[in-house]
């Protein structure tokens, strides 16, 4: 079936640190891959996505890659903020099988930025 | 447009009370999701309906759980009798076709005392 694994959490640094947090995922055929971020108090939303792999997703200062060769999506960030600090989601999407129309996520990883 | 919106907000009850969470999705959209949130155990999707069509409940806990979209723009969770190891956040999230993000509401905060 469908898994996605994320770094172990929680994540601090100190505010303009490069951020990485690595997301591996297990799946048949051609999944998609997503990251949402949950702030406090808050519901998840989505930040990126990439739809086939080598396409990389970027927003708000965020960059993944889809690399198959790895099955890996991780998320960077060249110089954090405070107002980075949330909670980050790896999901994927993948039509085939028991898992159609649904997303799997992986464990979230909690990010604290300190001035 | 406002968005996933979600009913209440915050909910305290006593253990063996009937609870009642309210969503309405976002106009147009086909999909809707219930999933709980814990420390313990993460984000876990409840169940998820198709054009108001129950698709996979495989994730409701137990009977007391029960799921119903009555139309497209309103879909219920009721847990009764609620216990204690009900206390979670509660999110609703739709979409507006298969593969395509979900959005998700604000969230209810549930307390079972």
């Amino acid at each position: 079936g469908n898994s996605v694994t994320q770094m172990e959490g929680p994540v601090t640094l100190s505010e303009e640190a490069f951020l990485t947090i690595n997301c591996t995922y297990t799946a048949t055929g051609y999944p998609s891959l997503f990251w949402y971020v949950q702030y406090p108090g808050e519901g998840l939303q989505l930040l990126l996505k990439a739809t086939k792999a080598d396409d990389k997703g970027s927003n708000k200062g965020f960059e993944a890659t889809y690399r198959k060769e790895t099955t890996s999506f991780h998320l960077e960030k060249g110089s954090v903020q405070v107002s980075d600090s949330a909670v980050y989601f790896c999901a994927l999407y993948n039509a085939g099988g028991t898992s159609y129309g649904k997303l799997t996520f992986g464990q979230g990883t909690i990010l604290t930025v300190h001035p | 447009d406002a968005g996933v919106i979600q009913s209440p907000r915050h909910e305290v009850t006593e253990m063996g009370q009937e609870v009642t969470l309210r969503c309405k999705p976002i106009s147009g959209h086909n999909s809707l999701f219930w999933y709980r949130q814990t420390m313990m155990r993460g984000l876990e999707l409840l169940i998820y309906f198709n054009n108001n069509v129950p698709i996979d409940d495989s994730g409701m806990p137990e009977d007391r759980f029960s799921a119903k979209m009555p139309n497209a723009s309103f879909s219920t969770l009721k847990i009764q009798p609620s216990e204690p190891r009900d206390s979670a956040v509660y999110f609703c999230a739709s979409r507006y076709r298969v593969g395509e993000t979900q959005y998700f509401g604000p969230g209810t905060r549930l307390l079972v005392l």
